[in-house]
């Protein structure tokens, strides 16, 4: 099958915005979905869209989405070290089913 | 109470050895599932339990057994595993089975078969 594409591999200073970028496939996913993984930790929900918006915005949390390029992506305002994990992007291709990106590790040095 | 546990946080286990993880959600979530990820890969889904019936099963293979006694909980009985089985194993819960509803993660059980 396809893969959501995300890239590997983000550096980023403490203070800066960071954008994590990811590429999904299955243009019937009704919601799009963005988890934060920390190291030995399981997935915690960060936020995701609905289909049919192309924004959304939550405290420090941007979500886009061009549906016509199947492009997502995730904006974290005033990065803190504490933001350091892996970003997963998700789609849902079907029911009960999720399908997610390779990951996104952000690293965040002060 | 948002929470997803699972026991025990770490398992490990010889290839003719028999045992059991469990999960266990208070949410009232109707859909539970089980989700295999190994090193630096994302989580891959295994089974969905629906109203404490299995619906999805992935093609894993039956060494691997999920149980749902009760709405609240789910199990995963392993026997016979291979050392490529040393994963974490991650449980997730829904409020319903139905596309868009978001699923919360336990804290996963990392498993290491010798």
């Amino acid at each position: 099958g396809e893969d959501v594409e995300q890239s590997l591999f983000l550096s980023v200073r403490e203070g800066d915005s960071s954008v994590i970028n990811c590429t999904y496939t299955d243009s019937s996913s009704t919601y799009l979905y963005w988890y934060k993984q920390e190291p030995g930790a399981g997935l915690q929900l960060l936020t995701y869209i609905f289909s049919n918006m192309d924004m959304k915005q939550d405290q420090r949390l941007t979500v886009l989405l061009n549906k016509k390029d199947k492009h997502l992506s995730l904006r974290i305002a005033d990065t803190q070290t504490g933001d350091s994990a892996i970003y997963f992007c998700a789609e849902e291709p079907g029911y009960s089913t999720l399908t997610f990106g390779k990951g996104t590790m952000l690293l965040v040095s002060p | 109470d948002t929470e997803v546990t699972q026991t025990p946080k770490h398992l490990v286990m010889g290839m003719t050895n028999k045992k059991s993880l469990k999960c266990e959600q208070h949410m009232g979530h109707r859909a539970m599932y089980w989700y295999k990820q190994k090193a630096k890969k994302p989580p891959e889904l295994m089974f969905v339990y629906s109203y404490e019936k299995l619906s999805i099963n992935e093609s894993v293979p039956s060494r691997f057994s999920p149980e749902c006694p009760n709405s609240s909980l789910l199990n995963l009985h392993l026997h016979a595993l291979q050392p490529e089985d040393s994963a974490l194993y991650l449980c997730a819960s829904s409020q319903e089975p139905d596309r868009g509803h978001e699923q919360y993660f336990g804290p996963g059980t990392r498993l290491t078969v010798t």
